[in-house]
């Protein structure tokens, strides 16, 4: 009865190849995220889907692809994936597009380690 | 550039004292502030918030106390246990608050 779920939790592959993080939630919030946590602990947002549609899109290389199928998915894909490419990867949703009232539901994360 | 800043990195604390977790901010656009909570091998929980319109909000033994000139804001644990050992990410967000900005976590350590 997760909230929020990703898989999978570690992922280790080599530069060039393409792989895919996925995430559900089954809080039927309207808001779902990607968060990447850079080795100096650094969180930021890579992208937010309301309703499947795209409002934010920061400035993420376009090797980084998401997918939302419905309001209760949103799958990360990554093209080439390079070194700098290694991170812990969260998603979160929220009810609305605003995180303010009850703030965010994190997954665990998913460890991507690029060799 | 990195608009939340939580200049320490580690702080230990004894069990039943209290635990200041400061977090600093340079857009005075912000609106909404956030504490989480994170243990290891999790994803961060939500802890608490506060808007720009109040300098106080309390829930429990955690409190947010905002200082909007300073562009400061402090969690404020009492007493602590040892279970409130974990990172504390602040966060903060215009007044749309679809995209929060994240600090780098404070390492708090509750010494039984």
């Amino acid at each position: 009865d997760t909230a929020v779920s990703q898989t999978p939790k570690y992922l280790v592959t080599q530069m060039g190849n393409d792989k895919s993080i996925k995430c559900e939630q089954n809080l039927g919030h309207d808001t779902m995220y990607w968060y990447k946590q850079d080795s100096k602990k650094f969180l930021k947002i890579m992208f937010s889907y309301n309703n499947k549609e795209l409002i934010i899109n920061e400035t993420v290389p376009n090797r980084f692809s998401p997918k939302s199928p419905d309001k209760a998915h949103l799958n990360l894909h990554i093209n080439s994936l390079e070194l700098g490419d290694s991170a812990v990867y969260f998603c979160a949703s929220s009810q609305g597009p605003s995180g303010v009232n009850y703030g965010y539901t994190f997954g665990s994360g998913t460890r991507l380690t690029v060799v | 550039d990195q608009q939340v800043k939580q200049n320490s990195p580690s702080l230990s604390v004894q069990e039943g004292r209290i635990s200041i977790l400061n977090c600093d901010y340079t857009n005075s656009m912000f609106d909404y502030f956030l504490w989480y909570k994170k243990y290891p091998a999790e994803g961060p929980t939500f802890l608490i918030s506060i808007s720009s319109i109040k300098d106080k909000n309390e829930d429990g033994r955690f409190t947010v106390f905002l200082n909007k000139s300073a562009k400061h804001l402090s969690l404020h644990i009492v007493p602590s246990q040892p279970g409130d050992s974990a990172v504390y990410f602040c966060a903060a967000s215009g007044h749309t608050g679809n995209q929060f900005y994240f600090g780098t976590g404070t390492s708090l350590t509750v010494i039984p």
